[in-house]
């Protein structure tokens, strides 16, 4: 069965500092990945998304980047921090090849920029 | 633009039965999802429409009307565990995933 990884589970940085949130997901090949950020007491806003190693579409600009080094990583970065980076973090995946297939969802990063 | 309703908030009681609503307006239709998500946790898949119609899963169901814009979520035999926030999320024609700001579904004893 597939199972979604992501770490840390709880993140307090200080604003301007870096960021790299991490995920990882076993038992499915060449899925498509997804970043996604929820305020609290919002819906989720689409950050990212990417469907192959190296290739990753952008949302929403911001100071927020994403890299795919391997084909079931998905990194989230950010060179600086700033205080409406706050939020709950969720990566995402689905199987490449059907585009309307169901997403199913990492635990999640709380984080929280001061 | 392209967007999803969704009551902000809804109360029920333990043993009784609730539907939540969500109407979407977006440039196309590839199908509807609804997530459930417990409070500081991820959302968890409950059930996907792309024809109109009922879908049936134990005590939750979901149902689509494509000509009007709207689905439900219904849950039956409410239990203390069912008290999360309900996510409707609809394939739009470009295939990006719209998403509505949730329900919070409180159950009371």
């Amino acid at each position: 069965s597939q199972t979604i990884h992501q770490w840390p589970a709880t993140l307090v940085q200080p604003v301007g500092s870096p960021l790299s949130l991490e995920c990882t997901v076993e038992g499915t090949s060449n899925p498509n990945l997804y970043w996604y950020r929820q305020a609290a007491g919002r819906g989720l806003q689409l950050l990212f998304y990417s469907v192959g190693i190296g290739q990753i579409s952008s949302e929403v600009p911001q100071n927020l980047s994403a890299s795919r080094p391997q084909d079931r990583q998905f990194i989230l970065s950010s060179k600086k921090l700033l205080l409406s980076d706050s939020g709950f973090y969720l990566c995402a995946w689905s199987s490449q090849g059907f585009d309307t297939d169901t997403q199913y969802f990492g635990p999640g990063t709380r984080l929280t920029v001061l | 633009g392209q967007n999803i309703d969704q009551p902000t908030e809804m109360t029920a009681t333990e043993g009784a039965i609730v539907q939540i609503n969500c109407t979407y307006q977006t440039s196309g239709f590839n199908g509807l999802f609804w997530y459930q998500q417990h409070a500081g946790e991820a959302p968890t898949f409950l059930s996907y429409n792309v024809l109109d119609g009922l879908e049936e899963k134990g005590r939750f169901s979901s149902f689509l009307s494509r000509s009007k814009g709207y689905s439900y979520l219904l849950l039956k035999e409410l239990q203390m565990k069912d008290s999360a926030s309900y996510l409707c999320a609809v394939w739009s024609s470009n295939y990006q995933l719209i998403w509505g700001a949730g329900t919070k579904l409180i159950i009371k004893p």
